[in-house]
């Protein structure tokens, strides 16, 4: 069966710090593969997706970024992390075809 | 666009009350529909979806039916549980490959 894990699950980091959040599909091939946002108040905002490696769409203009140097595997990366940074990530996949999308168990960031 | 509107929260009930959040959509074609759900400090996961029109998702005692007449996916359950307290996401996508887009989420809380 198919699993997607990310971690780390809970990240408290200085303002200006560089964030890396890693995020791994298991028990599938060529996965379509999404960074979500959860801010405090507010509903799931769509950052990035990716269609196949080396290949990213961003959703919202910002300082943060993505990439996705293997097939399974997406990370989501700021050289300068804001106050405004901090919220609930969530790292999601689907199959290619597939109309379902599955999520992760979610990373909480804090900015200080 | 397409865009999914819910009904605002929180809503508290008392266990085994019947409980309903309202969900309407906007989209062009015939997207799927899915209700995700979030536990407290956790991800989402997936409750139900419906894939066309009149289709019933059911799950967990949960159901929702595709309404293309009313562009409405309506959450039920006939008796809800203290342990059913979270918050539940409706959410529309178009077509495979691309992103979800989900509503604001609804809190419910659930007394004994």
């Amino acid at each position: 069966s198919q699993t997607i894990h990310q971690w780390p699950a809970t990240l408290v980091q200085p303002v200006g710090s560089p964030l890396s959040l890693e995020c791994t599909v298991e028990g599938t091939s060529n996965p379509n593969l999404y960074w979500y946002r959860q801010a405090a108040g507010r509903g799931l905002q769509l950052l990035f997706y990716s269609v196949g490696i080396g290949q990213i769409s961003s959703e919202v203009p910002q300082n943060l970024s993505a990439s996705r140097p293997q097939d399974r595997q997406f990370i989501l990366s700021s050289k300068k992390l804001l106050l405004s940074d901090s919220g609930f990530y969530l790292c999601a996949w689907s199959a290619r075809s597939g109309n379902t999308i599955y999520f992760g168990e979610g990373s909480w960031l804090t900015v200080v | 666009g397409n865009s999914v509107t819910q009904m605002e929260g929180p809503v508290t009930l008392s266990e085994e009350a019947f409980l309903t959040i309202n969900c309407t959509y906007t989209a062009t074609g015939y997207p799927s529909l899915f209700w995700y759900v979030q536990y407290p400090g956790e991800g989402l996961q997936l409750l139900l979806k419906a894939t066309k029109a009149d289709d019933k998702g059911s799950n967990k005692g949960f159901e929702a039916t595709y309404r293309k007449e009313t562009t409405s996916f309506h959450l039920e359950k006939g008796s809800v549980q203290v342990s059913d307290s979270a918050v539940y996401f409706c959410a529309l996508r178009d077509r495979a490959g691309t992103a979800l887009i989900f509503g604001k989420g609804t809190t419910l809380s659930v007394s004994s």
